[in-house]
Parts: structure tokens; C-alpha cells; sequence
């Protein structure tokens, strides 16, 4: 067990539905990361948020956004969904933006109809 | 980061020694190499890290040729549990590094009884 919770696990949806992943990092890491992996794409980073404000951008589409909150969880939005977007998302943890660890939690499963 | 080349499978006879090379010959001064792991579709996990020296923890062994190049993972008494794709992964680290981890193919290690 990393420390890092994500909620749901697993979720399907219909195209062009909007939906909200969440990640709690662990105690006391203020860096939060969200990664995709498809089976195309395999795994990639999306965005990287440090202490409430964004530190990197990756691959992430327009159609999707994500906050860092004060209490340090974070949430992804996907809207306007697409067949393609149906991955394994996850969010990773760390205490600083160059710690050499990032902690992975278990993942969302996202299943788009 | 630099880019990582790996092979795309290799196996394993339990309690024998695990060895996964990695080349990464386009390596900055300032650029170390990881090793995460991804067992199953879990989130993947942080093995080991090193910049030059080779390095030991509890879980692997990293050999770091002297010009940097390359690398090789050892798993020193593989066992079943150790079947995953091992990543090999180069990045900055430390400092105002993003922190952001590339992944790319991975090596398909699987561990026969």
C-alpha cells in the first residue's frame, strides 16, 4: 500500500459525459502527478501539481483539467468523452517535485461506451 | 530526459538471478537512472535509483557502466512475484526538476517456477 487513495475504481461511462477522478497523496507530500496508460499510448504523463499550483503539463488534452486543492488532494476532469480515453489513470505522489520517488496509488479504471 | 531502449521480454528461472539491461546513451551529466516496476496493472512502484556509483537496497542491485550508457537491473533471487514490466526510466532529479517521469515500453520480465 503506497498511501495514495484514488476513488472510483472503476467507472464507465458514455461518450461525451464528463467525468472527475480523485487522489488523496500521501500524508505530508505536497506533489501530485497524473499519468494515462492505454494500450496505444502506454503510460504517460499528463500534469504535475505542487503545493495547490501546476508545475508541468504533458500529454493532456484540452477537453481535460485538473486542480489541486488546499487540503492537497486533487481531481481530474474529463469532459466530452471519447471511446479513446478509456485507460488506467493514475496519480502519483511525492513530497517535492524532484524527490526521486513518486508513489503510485491503485488507479481508475475509466470505460468509455 | 534522454531516451531509454530496453528489450521488449525476457524470462526468468525462479531463485536465479534477474539481469534487465538498459541503454541510454544519450544521458545528460546530470541525469540519473530509475527503475519502476508495474506488476499486473497496478500502479508501478520505484526499485532503485542511481546517478554514476552502482547501487544496493533491499529490493535490487543497479549497475551503472563508467561512461553512463547503459545499466542493468538485478533482481538477485528472482521469484514468482517479481514477474512485472520493469521500467527504465533517465530524468533529472532534485533541485527545479518537474519531476515528471517518461515511461516507455518497458521490459515484460516473467519469473518461471
Amino acid at each position: 500500500d503506497s498511501g495514495v487513495t484514488q476513488t472510483p475504481k472503476h467507472l464507465i461511462t458514455a461518450t461525451g459525459q464528463r467525468v472527475t477522478l480523485r487522489c488523496s497523496p500521501r500524508s505530508g507530500d505536497l506533489s501530485v502527478y497524473w499519468y494515462q496508460q492505454s494500450l496505444d499510448q502506454g503510460l504517460q504523463f499528463l500534469i504535475q501539481y505542487y503545493n495547490g499550483e501546476e508545475r508541468a503539463k504533458g500529454n493532456i488534452l484540452e477537453r481535460f483539467s485538473a486542480q489541486q486543492f488546499p487540503d492537497l488532494h486533487s481531481e481530474l476532469n474529463l469532459s466530452s468523452l471519447e471511446l479513446g480515453d478509456s485507460a488506467l489513470y493514475f496519480c502519483a505522489s511525492s513530497p517535492s517535485p524532484g524527490h526521486f520517488e513518486q508513489y503510485f496509488g491503485p488507479g481508475t479504471r475509466l470505460t468509455v461506451t | 530526459d534522454a531516451k531509454t531502449t530496453q528489450p521488449t521480454s525476457m524470462d526468468c528461472a525462479e531463485g536465479r538471478a534477474a539481469n534487465l539491461p538498459c541503454n541510454h546513451s544519450t544521458i545528460s551529466g546530470n541525469e540519473y537512472v530509475y527503475w519502476y516496476r508495474q506488476i499486473h496493472s497496478q500502479g508501478p512502484q520505484y526499485i532503485i535509483h542511481g546517478l554514476k556509483n552502482n547501487e544496493t537496497n533491499e529490493m535490487a542491485s543497479l549497475i551503472i557502466t563508467e561512461d553512463r550508457k547503459s545499466s542493468t537491473l538485478i533482481l538477485p533471487h528472482a521469484t514468482l512475484r517479481d514477474t512485472a514490466v520493469y521500467y527504465c526510466i533517465v530524468r533529472v532529479a532534485g533541485g527545479t526538476s518537474y519531476g515528471k517521469l517518461t515511461f516507455g515500453q518497458g521490459t515484460i520480465l516473467t519469473v518461471h517456477p
